[in-house]
């Protein structure tokens, strides 16, 4: 079972440069979380969906947008790239039914130069 | 919203030793509180959590949780630590929603 599965690891972006950030998950989970985490800043949500179709913004949502065609996956895209979204962004997922834990993917490092 | 303080920003404490990683937090309405853990370059793991029943919660690894409704406190305790306890400690709370809060942090640092 690969749980939550998070690709690129690495990456490096210039200003103003584009890329989608790939999360999937093999659960069956219905929920599923984006959040940046920066340091002494603890963890940020900057989208969620609770479903396939259905998405809503979290505390950090500009400059980020999100999809969910399917329930397995859950792109987070950044049209314009900042440095201030230089960070490291983590998905989750957890079962809907109860209010249970949360599972995390191993993360992404984004610099944006 | 509902947040989340950790009173400690980094713990450094002897191996063998006792610790307790605080947090607090502020809500109106009943919530489920959790403890994760990351190490170095990795994910967050779950600790322990309190969904209801006994205040008193157990998790892996030795460490356990005390709920206090009245303090709104939540602090994480392990009797005696190990090197491999070394690792970044997050609180967090949900409140029957959808969201998760996570306070900032607490860095354990077991020095041998």
């Amino acid at each position: 079972n690969a749980g939550v599965t998070q690709t690129p690891k690495f990456r490096i972006l210039k200003i103003g440069q584009s890329m989608t950030l790939q999360c999937t998950q093999d659960m069956n989970h219905n929920y599923m979380y984006w959040y940046r985490q920066d340091p002494g800043m603890g963890l940020k949500l900057i989208y969620y969906s609770v479903g396939a179709g259905i998405t809503d913004k979290g505390e950090v949502p500009n400059g980020y947008n999100v999809s969910r065609s399917t329930t397995e996956d859950f792109p987070l895209r950044l049209e314009l790239a900042a440095p201030s979204q230089t960070s490291v962004y983590f998905c989750a997922s957890r079962n809907g039914r109860t209010n249970e834990k949360l599972f995390f993917g191993s993360g992404t490092q984004l610099s944006v130069l | 919203a509902q947040s989340v303080t950790q009173l400690d920003s980094q713990v450094p404490v002897f191996e063998e030793a006792p610790v307790e990683l605080r947090c607090n937090y502020s809500s109106s309405v009943s919530v489920y509180l959790f403890w994760y853990v990351q190490y170095p370059n990795q994910g967050l793991q779950l600790l322990l959590k309190y969904l209801s029943g006994s205040t008193l919660v157990k998790g892996i690894n030795g460490f356990e949780a005390e709920f206090n409704k009245s303090q709104t406190s939540f602090h994480l305790r392990k009797p005696s630590v190990h090197i491999s306890d070394t690792a970044e400690y997050f609180c967090a709370v949900s409140d029957w929603g959808n969201q998760f809060y996570f306070g900032t942090g607490t860095s354990l640092t077991v020095i041998p």
